[in-house]
Formats: structure tokens, sequence, C-alpha cells
């Protein structure tokens, strides 16, 4: 079973374009995470949210609790946006994640 | 980063032979957690840790054992290794009362 769902798995993307990312969960949660992973690199947190909407530059990131979903939205992207965005969501001491929607921005 | 290192962040092993992954922090979190990350799969729970010698297994478990003897040290161990272990491993630490969660920068281990 997977308690974390994302959608789409694969996107690509022209340089400028708006960009969006879900994620539905079955769990009932404390926060949820929106995390970035470059090709070959670390797992960077961008945002933890239990309610409403929080933005970061040109990153938005929205949160529905009462329908369990979450969004991750990008604007104006860019090619350095290209990275794998893994949802997860936190849950007493433990923390369930998405596969991850892999991102590629085309200049 | 929350001061967390891993070692080795690299490692080619042989079937069958022991190997153990380290995890370091130095801002004393009480929760540490070992996860793999594998291709269709995201990051799946092997064990984590809510305290010295406290341990739970996560959902993927089975050969694969952990030590906590340090608040700042987080073993996981592969008594026996196989390759169906060859993934990339992370430790992450969960910020006191705050659910936030931060990673390690991984260990690729290739089990030949």
């Amino acid at each position: 079973k997977n308690e974390v769902e994302q959608s789409p798995q694969n996107l690509t993307a022209q340089e400028g374009e708006f960009i969006t990312i879900n994620c539905s969960y079955s769990v009932g949660i404390s926060a949820l995470h929106w995390l970035q992973q470059h090709p070959g690199g670390g797992i960077v947190s961008l945002f933890m949210l239990s309610s409403g909407k929080k933005k970061h530059g040109r990153l938005i990131a929205t949160i529905n609790i009462q329908e369990k979903h979450s969004s991750l939205h990008i604007t104006a992207s860019h090619p350095r946006d290209s990275a794998v965005y893994i949802c997860a969501v936190g849950t007493g001491n433990q923390f369930y994640f998405g596969t991850g929607t892999s991102l590629t921005v085309i200049p | 980063d929350a001061g967390i290192t891993q070692s080795p962040r690299h490692k080619v092993t042989e079937t069958g032979t022991p190997v153990t992954l380290r995890c370091h922090q130095t801002e004393n979190h009480r929760y540490m957690y070992w996860y793999r990350q594998d291709p269709g799969h995201g990051l799946r729970l092997i064990h984590y840790s809510y305290g010295v010698k406290d341990t739970d297994k996560g959902e993927v478990s089975d050969g694969y054992s952990v030590s906590r003897s340090k608040t700042e040290d987080f073993l996981l161990t592969l008594e026996s290794a196989t390759s169906s272990q060859t993934s990339v491993y992370f430790c992450a630490i969960k910020s006191g009362d705050v659910y936030e969660q931060y990673f390690g920068p991984g260990t690729r281990l290739t089990v030949t």
C-alpha cells in the first residue's frame, strides 16, 4: 500500500512554463514536506506545511487537509529546477514518502 | 545540513560479506532514521532510533540491524550482504518536536 501518491511521475517542461506537481496521502499527518533531489545529489527540504500555503521565491506549496492533497507549483521554470521532487508526510514519529516526480526543464 | 555525515560515501562489496554504514550527527537530535532509496520505490524506512539503545523496525528491516550506543552515532549493519541490498542509503534526523527532517548526503552501496 502507498500512503503517499504523487503525479505525474515524469514531467518535461520548456523554460518559463508554470509547473504543478500533485501529492495525495491517505494517513493522518502532522506535517507534509516537499523535498528536492538533484541527480546524484542529496535530499533538501523545500517546504514543511500543515495548513494553507507557503511561498519561497518561485516555489509555492499548498495543502488541503480535508482533501488530503498538496500541490507544489514552480513559476517561470528554469533548467536549474530540473530535479526529482518528493512529497513526504510525517505521522507519529515516522515519515512516508512518495516515489517522486522527475522534472526536466528544457532551455 | 543539520550536521549530518555518512560514511563511507561509496562502497562496493561482495555477496556474503558484512557491511556497516555510519551516520553521525552533531546537534544532539533524539530521532535518527535509516532509509534506502531505490528506483520506483522512493525512500523506504529500514530502522529508526528514538534514543540511545532505543530502536525500532521499519517496513524493510529484514537483513539489517542497527545500533545506537551514543546520541551522535547510528550504525546500520548488513550482516551478510546480498545483491538485493544494492541501493543508496540515507540517514536522517527529526528535529525535535517539529516534523522537520534533515538528510545526510547518502551512501551508495553496491553488492556484487
